[in-house]
């Protein structure tokens, strides 16, 4: 079985502070992706990565950067948190570029004051 | 851009009965996966299909092989414990890493 765990599970954080969540992966899988969700909604994605040492952007990164210093690691880092930034984050990785399910990790609730 | 546009929002059903949760795509979609989203927040994930139908227990999905437009969720006597709230994500291809493209939810309560 699939397996991808985050740290910290849930974090308050105050406005303008540094943040970083972490995602490990023991799939062997090449990529990895972070999602945000907001209260009564689905995912979007942030930030993916295809290798270590290499990040995209995804369709919402503005505030955002992330980190992929190995296969089995990637961070999601805020440098400058806002009240705007308090939701859920996901991690996901899935084998490669083909067709593949994510497997999903359990997810971080930031909350930012 | 793509979208997935899921329905129902929200749905209420009596134990035992049936219901379907229904997922449109505004394009082709490569794959879709199902995720039910328990009350700690965690995300289940229910399916994976690529084309075809995949049953799971009192579970059935379906994905449309021939359009890849749309994909559905079958619930069959349903039970208290399926109570969550359910998403489908659509795998478009492509730019982004072939990222999943979220539905906004179907909030499904089931009531003795």
């Amino acid at each position: 079985e699939a397996a991808v765990t985050q740290s910290p599970r849930s974090k308050v954080a105050v406005t303008g502070g540094k943040v970083t969540l972490s995602c490990h992966q023991t799939n062997n899988h090449d990529y990895m992706y972070w999602y945000r969700q907001d209260t009564g909604h689905g995912l979007r994605l942030i930030h993916y990565s295809y290798v270590a040492d290499s990040t995209e952007k995804g369709d919402i990164p503005d505030g955002y950067k992330a980190s992929r210093p190995s296969q089995e690691n990637f961070s999601l880092i805020l440098e400058l948190a806002s009240l705007s930034q308090t939701a859920v984050y996901f991690c996901a990785s899935k084998p490669g570029l083909g067709s593949y399910e994510q497997y999903f990790g359990p997810g971080t609730r930031l909350t930012v004051l | 851009g793509d979208q997935v546009e899921q329905s129902p929002s929200a749905l209420s059903l009596h134990e035992g009965t049936d219901s379907a949760l229904r997922c449109n795509f505004t394009t082709t979609m490569r794959s879709v996966q199902w995720f039910r989203q328990n009350s700690r927040g965690s995300l289940i994930s229910l399916f994976y299909l690529a084309s075809g139908t995949k049953e799971n227990g009192r579970l059935k999905s379906a994905f449309d092989s021939k359009e890849r437009r749309y994909s559905t969720l079958h619930i069959r006597d349903a039970q208290l414990e399926d109570s969550g709230t359910y998403f489908c994500a659509a795998e478009a291809g492509g730019g982004s890493g072939n990222k999943l493209i979220f539905g906004t939810g179907t909030l499904l309560s089931v009531k003795p």
